[in-house]
């Protein structure tokens, strides 16, 4: 089975300026999450999405941080301005529907820096 | 709100050891408990899954086990080797699907 998708590997970007993740999740997973993972820390929750719709983005700084999943397969997070303090790891994970008897897989990861 | 604890942050040990990674969480209504290990620039790979009903679980060198009822998890890995050093990471699932990560421990196994 094809894992977890994610693009690009690595992205330097200056302060102020955009930019956008992707993720293509497991076939048939239909939640889907993203994570961020400052250096030295673990991953803290970002979104979640179930099919198409947000579950949970308690954690998402909506004035700058925006994620979308159309067609509940496909994602992407998008960062509009950065700020240097969003330098980390974002990865994407999936897991199928019924809770409690999978466990979560991750993708590689991108990693984000803001100069 | 779930917590979770990871000790020690970081541990070096010789070769050859045998070692115990410790992992604590503060609220016990899990689904389950995923231990996870990241190497330098790399995503998740997942270890072991332990569901809430079970008591361990064992893959070749390691070995998981969970105390719902204190909170806690253990990961043993027998006869440690150099290419064990990585980051390892424990998280609980809740009811609602969310992954909560500890801080991880930082290994280093030494030839």
């Amino acid at each position: 089975e094809a894992g977890v998708a994610q693009s690009p590997r690595y992205k330097i970007i200056e302060k102020r300026q955009s930019v956008a993740f992707w993720c293509n999740p497991i076939s048939g997973h239909a939640t889907l999450y993203w994570y961020q993972q400052i250096l030295g820390q673990g991953p803290k929750l970002l979104i979640q999405f179930q099919n198409n719709g947000v579950v949970d983005d308690s954690q998402l700084p909506k004035d700058r941080f925006s994620a979308e999943r159309l067609k509940g397969v496909d994602s992407t997070l998008k960062i509009q301005p950065a700020k240097l303090e969003d330098s980390a790891v974002y990865l994407c994970a999936s897991s199928p529907l019924a809770p409690g008897n999978y466990g979560y897989t991750f993708g590689s990861g991108t990693r984000l820096t803001v100069v | 709100k779930q917590e979770v604890t990871q000790i020690p942050a970081a541990l070096s040990v010789p070769e050859g050891e045998n070692l115990v990674l410790n992992c604590s969480f503060t609220d016990s209504a899990i689904y389950n408990l995923q231990w996870f290990r990241q190497d330098p620039g790399k995503g998740l790979t997942s270890l072991l899954l332990i569901q809430s009903s079970q008591r361990e679980q064992t893959s070749g060198r390691l070995n998981a086990s969970l105390d719902k009822s204190s909170g806690r998890s253990t990961l043993y890995i027998a006869a440690s080797q150099p290419g064990d050093s990585a980051t390892y990471l424990c998280a609980v699932r809740a009811l609602v699907q969310k992954l909560v990560f500890g801080q991880g421990t930082r290994l280093t196994i030494n030839p």
